[in-house]
């Protein structure tokens, strides 16, 4: 069955520390793996996404993920953190047939 | 930045009452996916449509859920008799191709139901 964990509920780091956001997924196919981000009363924003290719992608506001297939993994990074990246962020698998599959979602929160 | 809108951005309602939202997704984008998040921010799919035809719904949207996705009009999700536990937020995404693309997300329909 497919399932995408974010073992960490909650993290909390402070303004210009690095960060990682952890996402395991379950999928014996190809997984195609998004990372979201949804600020307070608003829906969801893409941050970037895998397909395949190089392991390591690029998002928006200096965001970057990490495939690994060994690992079965899709962990999140961006190297300073600011104030404003405060938020819920997504884990997300996406199979065939139309469906994705949503990690419970970490909060972020970043200290000033 | 996701182009998708979603109509109204809160809604109360009472128990048994009919609860509509509306969703224009981005131009061009065929495939409408509809999805309910809860407070304890577990989503669930519910419907959706390639033009204006169903392609996958779950139980629930059959029983007391009703969605369309007319030829140039909005598409439409709507409760028939709102209950409290439908009380959530519901998230209209489209995407170009379905499948595996990417699903780009509106800010949602609050739902409150008393």
């Amino acid at each position: 069955a497919q399932s995408v964990t974010q073992p960490d509920a909650r993290v909390t780091v402070s303004e210009g520390a690095s960060l990682q956001l952890r996402c395991k997924y379950s999928y014996s196919g190809t997984p195609y793996l998004f990372w979201y981000v949804q600020y307070p009363r608003q829906g969801l924003q893409l941050l970037l996404k895998y397909y395949s290719g190089d392991p390591v992608v690029q998002g928006v506001n200096g965001f970057e993920a990490e495939f690994s297939k060994s690992n079965s993994s899709f962990h999140l990074r961006k190297a300073s953190v600011h104030w404003s990246d405060s938020a819920v962020y997504f884990c997300v698998l996406s199979v065939s047939n139309n469906r994705i599959f949503f990690g419970d979602g970490t909060q972020l929160v970043v200290k000033p | 930045n996701s182009k998708v809108i979603q109509t109204p951005r809160y809604l109360v309602k009472g128990q048994g009452q009919k609860a509509k939202m509306r969703c224009i997704p981005e131009k061009g984008h065929p495939v409408v996916f509809w999805y309910q998040q809860n407070k304890n921010n577990e989503f669930k799919f519910l419907i959706n449509f390639q033009n204006q035809e169903v392609l996958q719904q779950i139980d629930m949207t059959e029983k007391r859920f009703s969605a369309e996705c007319p030829s140039n009009s909005p598409c439409s999700l709507e409760i028939q008799s709102s209950e409290a536990g439908d009380s959530a937020l519901y998230l209209c995404a489209s995407s170009l191709t379905g499948g595996w693309d990417t699903q780009y997300f509106g800010p949602g329909t609050r739902l409150l139901v008393l």
